[in-house]
């Protein structure tokens, strides 16, 4: 069975722009979550999405937000980039919210702002 | 506040050993604890998790312990193999709320 398919896997973006990206989960899996990770940091939390509603937020700004599609694909979008959004944006499918079950995580889209 | 803390950022062990990773949570409440592994250029993969209900969990060649009253977290690697070096991340989780991963240890295999 197809795992998680993150897309594009490496993006270079320029401080301003805005940028997209796309998250196909395991077929069957409802739940679609984002983490942001970064040297260091761990894997932040972005936000979760369940059923196209989004059902967990984390503390991140305005700027990151996202949305899910009645098949369960996910998109996340940041506007206006930072430097500091560079990162390795995760993300992870689940048959139940809030990661119930496991987590299977895509191979993520490593963003870099110049 | 909550916080998934891990006690060291890197281990080295020799090939065959075996490794204990630990890790220290903050909320007593958390129901749910999960080890994932990450390789470089890959995604946390799930290695094993364990219910607060649970004090043990062996999967192969993995072991995970849950202590609650000192609130703290172990995984241990048997027979560690080259293929073991990775970036291990524990999670803690408390009913329908977010996953809340830990910064991570990096586990270096010595041949």
């Amino acid at each position: 069975k197809a795992g998680v398919t993150q897309t594009p896997r490496y993006l270079i973006k320029t401080r301003g722009q805005q940028v997209t990206l796309s998250c196909s989960p395991i077929s069957g899996h409802r739940s679609v979550s984002w983490y942001q990770q970064t040297p260091g940091q761990g894997l932040q939390f972005l936000f979760e999405y369940f059923s196209e509603t989004q059902r967990n937020k984390g503390n991140f700004p305005g700027r990151f937000s996202g949305r899910q599609f009645s098949n369960s694909r996910s998109e996340m979008n940041v506007s206006t980039l930072e430097l500091g959004d560079s990162a390795l944006y995760l993300c992870a499918s689940s048959v139940g919210t809030g990661g119930s079950y496991g987590y299977t995580f895509g191979s993520g889209t490593r963003l870099t702002v110049v | 506040g909550e916080s998934v803390g891990l006690h060291l950022p890197t281990l080295s062990v020799q090939e065959g050993d075996n490794s204990i990773i630990n890790c220290a949570y903050s909320n007593s409440a958390s129901d749910y604890f999960i080890w994932y592994k990450q390789e470089s250029g890959k995604g946390p993969q799930f290695i094993i998790d364990i219910r607060s209900n649970m004090d043990k969990r062996q999967g192969q060649r993995v072991t995970v312990l849950l202590n609650k009253t000192v609130k703290h977290l172990s995984l241990q690697i048997a027979a560690t193999q080259p293929g073991d070096s990775a970036v291990y991340f524990c999670a803690e989780k408390r009913g329908y709320q977010k996953v809340t991963f830990g910064t991570g240890t990096k586990l270096q295999v010595i041949p």
